[in-house]
């Protein structure tokens, strides 16, 4: 199975400021035929299921606010919020679609200092 | 945009079999691919296994030998069966749409597996 670490497991960021979140997978993750990076990147509040916010590593979902991008390649990955807002508060996964069976990260903790 | 809704028994004994569905509303359930995700505090979001519209099954090593996904001739909804559960086994259990990333996630059901 692929594993995917994220890192760190809690952060905490002043309003508006930046957040960044890491994800690191075992092996590659680039899906050949397409030369895209099997990505993707979930949002999770108290008592919701997650939400998908991006896949292909940088894809935002329809809707996602613009302050939400991905980037990384191959085995590193990175989830920013550019502006943190009160409603970000939440718990944010990684997962790979690369092969089966689809593995998530542990999440990390998003809150506000 | 589709909309998923698990159901099934909140409680289940230990060695009996969880079965959960998960009714698919908001366009025609062949557009879908179902999947079977579960939370749990220690192993965090598991992936279980998808099943296409048309019945093709795909299963996490990890559950294979315990689970069976399929989808009902009405194509109305899917099913989940997890054999033999244990208290590991207790788990928010979600359906979500897709079989790469997952775009729609039903609410979850809590599943308790205690004598």
């Amino acid at each position: 199975d692929i594993v995917m670490t994220q890192s760190p497991d809690s952060l905490a960021v002043s309003l508006g400021e930046r957040a960044t979140i890491n994800c690191k997978s075992s092996q590659s993750v680039v899906y050949r035929s397409n030369n895209k990076n099997s990505l993707a990147w979930y949002q999770q509040k108290p008592g919701q299921p997650p939400k998908l916010l991006i896949y292909w590593a940088s894809t935002r979902e329809s809707g996602v606010p613009d302050r939400f991008s991905g980037s990384g390649s191959e085995t590193d990955f990175t989830l920013t919020i550019s502006s943190l807002q009160a409603e970000d508060v939440a718990v944010y996964y990684c997962q790979q679609f690369y092969t089966t069976p689809r593995t998530f990260g542990q999440g990390t903790k998003v809150e506000i200092k | 945009q589709v909309q998923l809704q698990e159901s099934g028994p909140g409680l289940v004994k230990p060695s009996e079999t969880l079965s959960l569905n998960c009714a698919v509303s908001g366009g025609s359930i062949s557009s879908y691919y179902c999947s079977w995700i579960r939370q749990t505090p220690g192993k965090g979001l598991e992936w279980i296994g998808d099943i296409s519209y048309n019945g093709y099954a795909n299963y996490n090593p990890s559950f294979k030998s315990r689970v069976t996904i399929s989808v009902d001739t009405s194509k109305t909804h899917f099913s989940l069966k997890l054999t033999s559960v244990t208290a590991a086994d207790t788990a928010v259990y979600y359906c979500a749409n897709g079989t790469r990333w997952f775009d729609s996630w039903g609410p979850g059901t809590l599943v308790s597996v205690s004598s």
